[in-house]
């Protein structure tokens, strides 16, 4: 099946910085890829996504850039706030499996005002 | 229009017992799928519903099910309760659509606790 890995798994910036998670995925049929913030007590929340026809895709501060040759995509925070800050997961999928997702072990973004 | 709403929220059971978790999907999204999320194993696919059959199953031991109804909700049941059970579970509703899978949205959970 698919092996999805996350780095880095903690990552503190000042408020201001940018912010980078990377992601890389095993299964070459993969080709959608969203990103979940999650708050304390909350379930994840969809905040944006691309597929694999798409090599970037940008929503206000937030980007998601993905590279099929190297099998790795990223999400990239500009103008980072502390409500920013969260446990922040990649996950991928495709076609042939339906809507199960393979999830990513998640990074803990803090950002220090 | 209203998010994924499961219930309880909240549940404490003892080893043995066995327990039934809701959920309800966004209004018009026929797919749900479940997932368990702990500390050590993160976010894991138990299983999806799709115009109440289940469509994919991740690999998890029997003692998990779920069913759903045809309204879209759904239900699932974990029977003989390990202290392992203990997690979030996560049920998530999407749209299917064309060309690949769709936009999953999570409800808040249901945080089990064994004892």
């Amino acid at each position: 099946g698919e092996n999805v890995e996350q780095h880095p798994s903690t990552l503190s910036v000042q408020e201001g910085d940018s912010a980078v998670i990377k992601c890389t995925y095993s299964d070459s049929a993969s080709n959608y890829f969203p990103w979940y913030k999650q708050e304390l007590g909350k379930g994840p929340q969809l905040i944006i996504d691309i597929r694999s026809n798409v090599g970037e895709k940008k929503d206000q501060r937030i980007a998601v850039t993905l590279n099929k040759t190297a099998k790795h995509f990223s999400l990239h925070i500009t103008e980072t706030q502390p409500e920013d800050s969260a446990v922040y997961f990649c996950a991928a999928s495709s076609s042939n499996t339906g809507n199960q997702f393979y999830f990513g072990t998640g990074t803990s973004l803090t950002v220090i005002p | 229009k209203a998010g994924v709403t499961q219930t309880p929220r909240y549940l404490i059971k003892t080893r043995g017992q066995q327990v039934t978790l809701s959920c309800s999907p966004i209004s018009g999204h026929r797919s749900v799928s479940w997932y368990q999320q702990t500390p050590g194993q993160g976010l894991q696919f138990l299983f999806e519903y799709f115009s109440e059959t289940q469509r994919n199953k991740g690999n998890f031991p029997g003692r998990f099910s779920g069913r759903q109804f045809s309204n879209s909700r759904s239900e699932m049941n974990v029977s003989t309760l390990e202290l392992g059970d203990s997690a979030l579970y996560l049920c998530a509703s999407s749209l299917l659509q064309a060309g690949g899978p769709g936009e999953q949205y999570f409800g808040p959970g249901t945080r089990l606790t064994v004892t």
